[in-house]
């Protein structure tokens, strides 16, 4: 079974910053997506990116980035430009297929401003 | 275009009694999924409908069933509710049940079972 490891429960940084929130995943499929959910306390659940693994390019949004490592089965999330609406839980995702939604414990990131 | 809407917002509920919870998706979007969201367990996929037809079930016992309407609203119940049902419960459309399709979350039901 696919499972999602997010090694960092917490993480701060300083307004304008950047910030590098990390995901680890297992499967033996070749194809299949990532994603980085974005949870603030309204809990209302947001696509923050998507990856696709056949493509080599890292996916940007504005300040969010990701760092896709297939070989190593990494999906790290960069944050530029801290703000402080950045603050919110942070879910890794991964889904082959027609399959569900695996997501990480997630990582709660605090913005000090 | 609203978004995906999810009733009630709260709800408190005694041990053994069932509840029914309720999601309307998005206008147009036919896939409806169901999570579980608690601290210790993190989010745990229940299950997932497409046109009317459940496409995938997670590891639940069978209290927890669903459905699916004609119009895409899908309704959760839970039934004999125990303590460790307690968490808040998320649903989430999209336009198809394939992967290319973002899935759009609501705002949850938070559930209290006493």
């Amino acid at each position: 079974a696919q499972t999602v490891t997010q090694s960092q429960p917490e993480m701060s940084v300083q307004e304008a910053e950047t910030v590098t929130l990390s995901c680890t995943y297992d499967t033996s499929e070749s194809d299949y997506y990532l994603f980085w959910y974005k949870q603030p306390p309204s809990r209302q659940m947001i696509l923050v990116i998507r990856q696709e693994a056949y493509k080599q390019q890292n996916a940007t949004e504005n300040r969010f980035s990701v760092n896709f490592q297939k070989a190593a089965k990494s999906f790290s999330l960069k944050i530029s430009d801290s703000q402080l609406g950045d603050a919110a839980m942070y879910f890794c995702a991964y889904r082959q297929g027609a399959q569900k939604l695996v997501f990480g414990q997630g990582t709660r990131l605090t913005i000090n401003p | 275009k609203a978004g995906v809407t999810q009733t009630p917002r709260y709800l408190i509920k005694t041990r053994g009694q069932q509840v029914t919870l309720s999601c309307s998706p998005i206008s147009g979007h036919r896939s409806v999924s169901w999570y579980q969201q608690t601290p210790g367990q993190g989010l745990q996929f229940l299950f997932e409908y497409f046109s009317e037809t459940q496409r995938n079930k997670g590891n639940f016992p069978g209290r927890f069933s669903g459905r699916q309407f004609s119009n895409s609203r899908s309704e959760m119940n839970v039934s004999t509710l125990e303590l460790g049902d307690s968490a808040l419960y998320l649903c989430a459309s999209s336009a198809g049940h394939l992967t290319p399709n973002e899935q759009f979350f609501g705002p949850g039901t938070r559930l209290t079972v006493l």
